[in-house]
């Protein structure tokens, strides 16, 4: 079935740096989305991208999807504490609303 | 809106005993997702309805679970009986087709221990 691995699985960086979390499909996706789960909370959707080869930014973060559109990745510039949490990708298997959530990447901020 | 309210927040049961979750959407929303969230496995679908009907209960682990959504506005998943495996955070989520951005939006989620 479809895969949807997310690496590193734990990132830990000084306040000020940038991270990286990278999400490969085993399939080609119609669209991807991503979501942040704070510790204790629940995921909360931040961006969808559709396009091959998109790229959109929100403030310090900026999403990317694949020409081939079967993987994606968010990079933050110079993280803050309140960007602790797990990042999740998110692909739709098939051109279904069944939503196969990554691994997650957690992501910790050391001020 | 309120969002996606499930209850309980917290549920702690003897193995054995049945465990019912309960999910009411976001109003005017027509897909409803029942997630598990464990560390092992991390966030698993179990299954997802379209106006009320079930569309995929593939990720069902087993015949002990069953969802029901009886109307647009109400959804419970059903733990019977339940087992020490079964204890994990359990997220109801629900989404509206013809929103441009697609997103789900995720309840509070019921922390179920099983003992």
């Amino acid at each position: 079935g479809q895969q949807v691995m997310q690496i590193p699985q734990y990132q830990h960086v000084q306040e000020g740096e940038d991270f990286t979390t990278y999400c490969n499909s085993s399939t080609t996706l119609s669209n991807i989305q991503w979501y942040k789960q704070r510790p204790g909370g629940h995921p909360v959707f931040l961006i969808q991208l559709v396009k091959s080869g998109e790229v959109k930014k929100q403030k310090r973060l900026t999403f990317q999807f694949g020409e081939a559109k079967k993987n994606s990745s968010l990079h933050i510039t110079a993280t803050q504490t309140t960007d602790v949490g797990t990042y999740f990708c998110a692909g739709p298997w098939a051109g279904t609303y069944k939503y196969i959530f990554g691994t997650g990447t957690r992501l910790k901020v050391l001020a | 809106d309120a969002g996606v309210i499930q209850s309980p927040r917290h549920e702690v049961t003897e193995m054995g005993q049945e465990v019912t979750l309960r999910c009411k959407p976001i109003s005017g929303h027509d897909y409803l997702f029942w997630y598990r969230q464990t560390m092992m496995r991390g966030l698993e679908l179990l299954i997802y309805f379209n106006n009320n009907v079930p569309i995929d209960d593939s990720g069902m682990p087993e015949d002990r679970f069953s969802a029901k959504m009886p109307n647009a506005s109400f959804s419970t998943l059903k733990i019977q009986p339940s087992e020490p495996r079964d204890s994990a955070v359990y997220f109801c989520a629900s989404s509206f087709t013809f929103r441009v951005r697609g997103e789900a939006f995720f309840g509070q989620g019921t922390r179920l221990t099983v003992v």
